[in-house]
């Protein structure tokens, strides 16, 4: 079956820790994504990739880093320079071909900073 | 700058009649536009799309409809069933570009 795994799906932190976010696709996306959702509003861009060792800031890219050393890896860091870490993190992927595709998201991995 | 709104927190509908969806774009440069069904701790799912060459597509009892000159862009669910309760998000997209804009949702509850 193809698709996207993130790992873990709940995740618990001390502040001032770095943490990782696993995101994994079998699906030969070019492009990954990663965004992250707050309660009551949309999805907000934070990495994106279009291509292995090549990955672009977002809209809300401070505090984050992120890797490409894989097609089908993308993982996300969340770093303790982060001010307000605890969120719903999703990660996405989509094809690349000059015209716009749909994405398809990962299970979301929900991060606890206390 | 919010250029992908949706203006309705929440809709609730009977089963059985239609949903109305609302979106709407400020970037004209926007020539894709998706819908994405979202339930609570889960991932979007894909629902339908719309390149702006159309004004509508259809998948079974979801249809996309899109005035470029309004800027604005519908989902029409029909019959609604309580299994479409769900949060939909609207996104955009320009040709060539990998950068999806989301709008902030509409928690949809389909009463039985």
């Amino acid at each position: 079956d193809g698709g996207i795994t993130q790992s873990p799906k709940y995740l618990f932190r001390k502040e001032g820790q770095n943490v990782t976010l696993s995101c994994e696709q079998n699906l030969n996306h070019d492009a990954m994504y990663w965004y992250r959702q707050d309660p009551g509003q949309g999805l907000r861009l934070i990495y994106y990739s279009q291509i292995v060792n090549d990955f672009q800031k977002g809209d809300i890219a401070e505090g984050y880093s992120v890797s490409r050393e894989k097609k089908e890896s993308f993982p996300l860091t969340v770093t303790s320079a982060q001010k307000n870490p605890t969120a719903f993190y999703l990660c996405a992927s989509s094809r690349w071909g000059g015209a716009s595709y749909e994405q398809y998201f990962g299970p979301g991995t929900r991060l606890t900073v206390t | 700058d919010q250029q992908v709104k949706q203006n309705s927190p929440s809709l609730s509908v009977q089963e059985g009649r239609i949903s109305i969806l609302n979106c709407d774009y400020t970037n004209s440069m926007f020539d894709y536009f998706l819908w994405y069904k979202k339930y609570p701790a889960e991932g979007p799912t894909f629902l339908i799309s719309i390149s702006s060459i159309k004004d509508k597509n259809e998948d079974g009892r979801f249809t996309v409809f899109l005035n470029k000159s309004a800027k604005h862009l519908s989902l029409h669910i029909v019959p609604s069933q309580p299994g479409d309760s769900a949060v939909y998000f609207c996104a955009a997209s320009s040709k060539g570009t990998y950068k999806y804009i989301f709008g902030t949702g509409t928690r949809l509850k389909v009463l039985a």
